[in-house]
C-alpha cells in the first residue's frame, strides 16, 4: 500500500495561497491521488483527485509531477473557514478501493 | 448530489451494551466501507461491507465485535458489540457510487459520534 507523508501542520493568513505537498514514493501505476478536507466532528469532504499533471476545480488545484511521487494541493486565497485537517491519500494497490489515512495536515488560517 | 446519511448522529451508551449504526445512501453504490476515528486521531478502516456476503475486515477488527450487514446497494449497518470506553469514537461510512469509473472516489457520511461510559 502506498504510504503518504505530509506536514503535520501549517499556518497561513486570510487571502494567501496555501500549498500543501504530499509525498507518495511507492505509488502504483493505477493509483489515483485524492485529497480530503475534514472539519471537527464532520466526515471527510472530498476536495480533488488526480492521476497526473494538473487538475483544477472550483475549490482547489492539484499539481502532480511526471514521476507522480509527490503532489501539491493548492488552495487559493484561503479564508478562516478553510481551517481544517487536509488528508492526502493514494488508493490502495490491488484495486480494493481501500483508503489508508495518514495523520493529515492541520491548516490554521489566521486573520 | 447524492446524500449519505447515518443514524444515529450521536449516542451515549453504557459499557457492555451494543449499538447498531445505519448508513443509508439515496443512490446505488458499488462499494461501502466503515471507518473509525478515535479522538484526536486519523481515520482507520474497519471493514469493507460486501453486499449479500460477509464483510472483509482489516487487521485488528473482528466480526464478533463489529458485525456488519449490507442487504442491498444503498444500505449498511455496523454494530459495535459489548462496548467499552475504548470504543468511544466517531464511526463513518463511505461509499463509491455506481458509474464513477476507475477513480473510485469515496464519499463519506457525516459520522456517528459514540461515547461509552
Amino acid at each position: 500500500l502506498a504510504k503518504t507523508t505530509q506536514p503535520i501542520s501549517m499556518d497561513s493568513y486570510e487571502g494567501q495561497e496555501v500549498n500543501i505537498t504530499c509525498s507518495h514514493n511507492n505509488i502504483a501505476t493505477n493509483d489515483y491521488i485524492t485529497w480530503y478536507q475534514q472539519f471537527p466532528s464532520q466526515g471527510p469532504r472530498f476536495i480533488i483527485q488526480g492521476y497526473k499533471t494538473k487538475v483544477t476545480n472550483e475549490v482547489a488545484s492539484l499539481f502532480i509531477p511526471a514521476d507522480r511521487k509527490s503532489s501539491t494541493l493548492s488552495l487559493p486565497r484561503v479564508s478562516l473557514s478553510d481551517t481544517a485537517v487536509y488528508y492526502c491519500l493514494v488508493r490502495g494497490s490491488g484495486n480494493t478501493g481501500k483508503l489508508i489515512f495518514g495523520q493529515g495536515t492541520t491548516l490554521q488560517v489566521k486573520p | 448530489s447524492a446524500v449519505i446519511s447515518q443514524k444515529p448522529s450521536r449516542d451515549i451508551c453504557q459499557r457492555g451494551t451494543s449499538l447498531t449504526i445505519q448508513c443509508q445512501v439515496d443512490s446505488q453504490v458499488t462499494m461501502m466501507f466503515w471507518y473509525r476515528q478515535q479522538p484526536g486521531q486519523s481515520l482507520t478502516l474497519i471493514a469493507t461491507a460486501n453486499q449479500g456476503s460477509e464483510a472483509t475486515y482489516e487487521s485488528g477488527f473482528v466480526i464478533d465485535k463489529f458485525p456488519i450487514s449490507r442487504p442491498n446497494l444503498t444500505f449498511s449497518t455496523l454494530t459495535v458489540s459489548n462496548m467499552s470506553p475504548e470504543d468511544s469514537s466517531i464511526y463513518l461510512c463511505s461509499v463509491v457510487f455506481v458509474g464513477q469509473g476507475p477513480s473510485d472516489t469515496q464519499y463519506f457520511g457525516p459520522g456517528t459520534r459514540l461515547t461509552v461510559l
